[in-house]
């Protein structure tokens, strides 16, 4: 597609209930991205992928959070047992380069925990 | 632990204005600089990108400064419009871990008709 989609756009999940975030990158994108962004902050880095590679989750808050992108294209962004401090916007973003630059974001998943 | 500071946290200005957003960092350790646009409900648009060797960078009535040694750059708005009105968002790259980038927390712009 023309840029990155997320689905869905908005999700209200009761505290402990699972949920799942999908992010479809730009096609042939190398570098994937998953953001929280609380409201009225800037968005914090939760985790990258260079193609299938999960190279770095430190941003990750708790083991609660997990991320795959098994084929190197769509990515999922899982939270289990979710938590009010969990609501936030979820950002994806892509990048056809493995450097710092380059993004095209998502327009974000918002979640709120009820 | 890199920090991004903005100030201020949100500013009104009539239309016409020029007006000056401000961004400091802790570590000048960085790859490049990125200032970037959120409109609500949106997704970031990248505005402009100052590599660490680079001074500045401008684009239409957008001009960003870096000083690395102070910490600091500066995204200067001209002839501001009321369509220029959203977020605007600082964010570095540390050289330690190129790809993930720390942002502010952001200046909330208004601009009045």
């Amino acid at each position: 597609g023309a840029g990155v989609s997320q689905s869905p756009r908005y999700k209200v999940a009761k505290r402990g209930q699972d949920v799942a975030l999908r992010c479809d990158p730009i096609s042939g994108h190398v570098s994937l991205f998953w953001y929280q962004q609380a409201l009225g902050q800037g968005p914090e880095f939760l985790t990258y992928f260079q193609n299938e590679a999960q190279l770095d989750k430190s941003g990750l808050p708790s083991d609660r959070f997990f991320a795959e992108r098994p084929e190197g294209s769509v990515s999922t962004l899982k939270i289990q047992r979710t938590q009010q401090e969990d609501s936030a916007v979820y950002l994806c973003a892509s990048s056809p380069r493995t450097g710092g630059y380059g993004y095209t974001f998502g327009s974000g998943t918002r979640l709120t925990v009820v | 632990k890199q920090e991004v500071t903005q100030i201020p946290a949100a500013l009104s200005v009539p239309e016409g204005e020029n007006l000056v957003l401000n961004c400091s960092f802790t570590d000048s350790a960085i790859y490049n600089l990125q200032w970037f646009r959120q409109d609500p409900g949106k997704g970031l648009t990248s505005l402009l990108l100052i590599q660490s060797s680079q001074r500045e960078q401008t684009s239409g009535r957008l001009n960003a400064s870096l000083d690395k040694s102070s910490g600091r750059s500066t995204l200067y708005i001209a002839a501001s419009q009321p369509g220029d009105s959203a977020t605007y968002l600082c964010a570095v790259s540390p050289i330690q871990g190129a790809q993930k980038l720390v942002f502010g927390q952001g200046t909330r712009l208004t601009i009045n008709p």
